[in-house]
């Protein structure tokens, strides 16, 4: 019963580095997402993807970048990372059958930039 | 653009008692789900319950309800018999055509012995 794997769970990045968030589902999900978490802001979307090979921007996408060649992982890229940019991530997934589809997350992956 | 407000930013309640979340949002689209997800402090993210639009009749799940007011644009979560494990971060959320999700700020719900 895998479900959504985030790896890592904790990271500490100095300002300028870059890493990769990486994002893995087992249940054949077409629909894969990053969101992060900031304090008294809710969710708010990164990226999304509906299937291998597309990906789109969300809400908050500067700094970040994304990719899909499988339909398992969705990696999340910080190229240059940032002060802004500490916040707990969480992937998410789901199929691809409109609104109200039960959406899966991840246990989220907790970010400090320094 | 969709939005979600959750005015409150904490709640508490005795247990065994009920406590009422307020949520609010803001769409243009008539058709469209809305969800309350549970935050404990693991961070996991778990549904707590669904709401359809075009359903007129409220949503239930054991001991969590909804009162939900279409024309109000009006959420609400109702938890009965609070228990010391329902104490987490409460987050209301909308989503219409699509599986993107807009949360509300949330809602730390206490619960005191």
């Amino acid at each position: 019963n895998a479900g959504v794997t985030q790896t890592p769970k904790f990271q500490v990045l100095k300002t300028g580095q870059s890493m990769t968030l990486q994002c893995a589902q087992d249940m054949n999900h077409e629909y894969m997402s990053w969101y992060r978490q900031d304090p008294g802001m809710g969710l708010r979307l990164i990226h999304y993807s509906v299937g291998a090979g597309i990906t789109d921007q969300g809400e908050v996408p500067n700094g970040y970048n994304v990719s899909r060649s499988t339909t398992e992982d969705f990696p999340l890229r910080l190229l240059s990372a940032a002060p802004s940019q500490t916040s707990v991530y969480f992937c998410a997934s789901s199929h691809l059958q409109g609104p109200g589809n039960t959406i899966y997350f991840g246990e989220g992956s907790w970010l400090t930039v320094v | 653009a969709q939005t979600v407000t959750q005015s409150q930013p904490e709640m508490s309640v005795q247990e065994a008692e009920t406590v009422t979340l307020s949520c609010t949002y803001d769409t243009s689209e008539s058709d469209y789900y809305l969800f309350w997800y549970k935050q404990p402090p693991s961070r996991q993210m778990i549904l707590v319950i669904r709401q359809e639009a075009y359903k007129q009749q409220n949503a239930t799940e054991n001991r969590f309800s909804v009162n939900f007011q279409k024309a109000a644009k009006s959420f609400s979560l109702k938890i009965s018999d609070s228990q010391l494990g329902d104490a987490a971060m409460y987050f209301c959320a909308l989503n219409f055509g699509n599986e993107k999700l807009t949360f509300g700020t949330g809602t730390r719900l206490t619960i005191i012995p």
